[in-house]
C-alpha cells in the first residue's frame, strides 16, 4: 500500500535555530497538507499546497514558516527561527484531489523538540 | 469556524465487546464530510470510516460504524467484536465541502481507546 514517509521522526534542536521536515507524498498525489499536534492538544492545520502554490494556511502558519516542493517528490516544511512553542509532532499528508471528499493519506509524523 | 468535541478522553473495553465513541461538531455549512481516524502507537493516523453529510444512510466499514445524526450535530463511532489491534487514539474530523476550506480538516481531540484481553 502507497505510504507517505517522514523524515526525521525525531529532531531536537535549539531554539533560533533553523529546522527542515521532509516528506515524500504518494507518487500520484497532487495535495499536500502539514498538521500539527503538541503533546496533548488537538491536531491542527498548518498549510495546504497545491500546484507549486500554498492554497490554504492556517493563522499558525506565520512568516517564520515556509512550504515547498523543490525537487517534484519531496514535500518540506521549514521553520526559520523555531521557538519552545514550535515543539510537537507534525504531520504530513497527501491525497490525489482536493475538496472534501477526498481522503488524505498521513504520515508517521515528525516530531520536534525545541530545547 | 467548525469545532469538533470529542467528550471522552479514554474509553476502555472487553475483548470482542462494543465500544461507541461520541463526537460532536459546530457548523453553519449544511454540506461537509465528517471522518474517524485511528492513530496507533505507530502515530500513523489511518482512516477508519467516513460520511458524507448529504446521505442519511449511515456509514459501516465491517466491524466500524457510524451513527450520523445531522440535526443534531452527532457523529458517533461504534467498534463492534472489539480487538486488541483496535487500541489506539480515535480521531473525529470534519471537512468542509466547500471550495478552499474543504482543504483542511478540523479534528477533535481525540479518545483513547483501551481493549482489555
Amino acid at each position: 500500500e502507497p505510504e507517505v514517509t517522514q523524515t526525521p521522526s525525531h529532531q531536537v534542536t535549539q531554539m533560533g535555530q533553523e529546522v527542515i521536515l521532509r516528506c515524500v507524498p504518494i507518487s500520484n498525489h497532487l495535495y499536500f497538507y502539514w498538521y500539527r499536534q503538541i503533546l496533548g492538544q488537538k491536531v491542527e492545520f498548518l498549510v495546504s499546497f497545491y500546484n507549486n502554490e500554498i492554497s490554504e494556511k492556517s493563522e499558525i502558519f506565520d512568516d517564520q514558516f515556509s512550504v515547498e516542493r523543490p525537487d517534484g517528490s519531496n514535500f518540506t516544511l521549514k521553520i526559520r527561527s523555531t521557538k519552545l512553542e514550535d515543539s510537537a509532532m507534525y504531520f504530513c499528508a497527501s491525497s490525489a484531489q482536493g475538496g472534501g471528499a477526498n481522503v488524505l493519506t498521513f504520515g508517521a509524523g515528525s516530531r520536534l523538540t525545541v530545547l | 469556524a467548525q469545532t469538533v468535541t470529542q467528550s471522552q478522553p479514554e474509553m476502555s473495553v472487553q475483548e470482542a465487546e462494543t465500544v461507541t465513541l461520541s463526537c460532536t461538531y459546530d457548523t453553519s455549512e449544511s454540506d461537509y464530510y465528517l471522518f474517524w481516524y485511528k492513530q496507533p502507537p505507530s502515530r500513523q493516523m489511518i482512516l477508519v470510516i467516513r460520511q458524507e453529510a448529504y446521505k442519511q444512510q449511515n456509514a459501516t466499514e465491517n466491524r466500524f460504524s457510524v451513527n450520523f445524526q445531522k440535526a443534531a450535530k452527532s457523529f458517533s463511532l461504534k467498534i463492534s467484536d472489539s480487538q486488541l489491534g483496535d487500541a489506539a487514539m480515535y480521531f473525529c474530523a470534519y471537512r468542509s465541502a466547500y471550495g478552499a476550506a474543504g482543504n483542511k480538516l478540523t479534528f477533535g481531540g481525540g479518545t483513547r481507546v483501551l481493549v482489555k484481553p
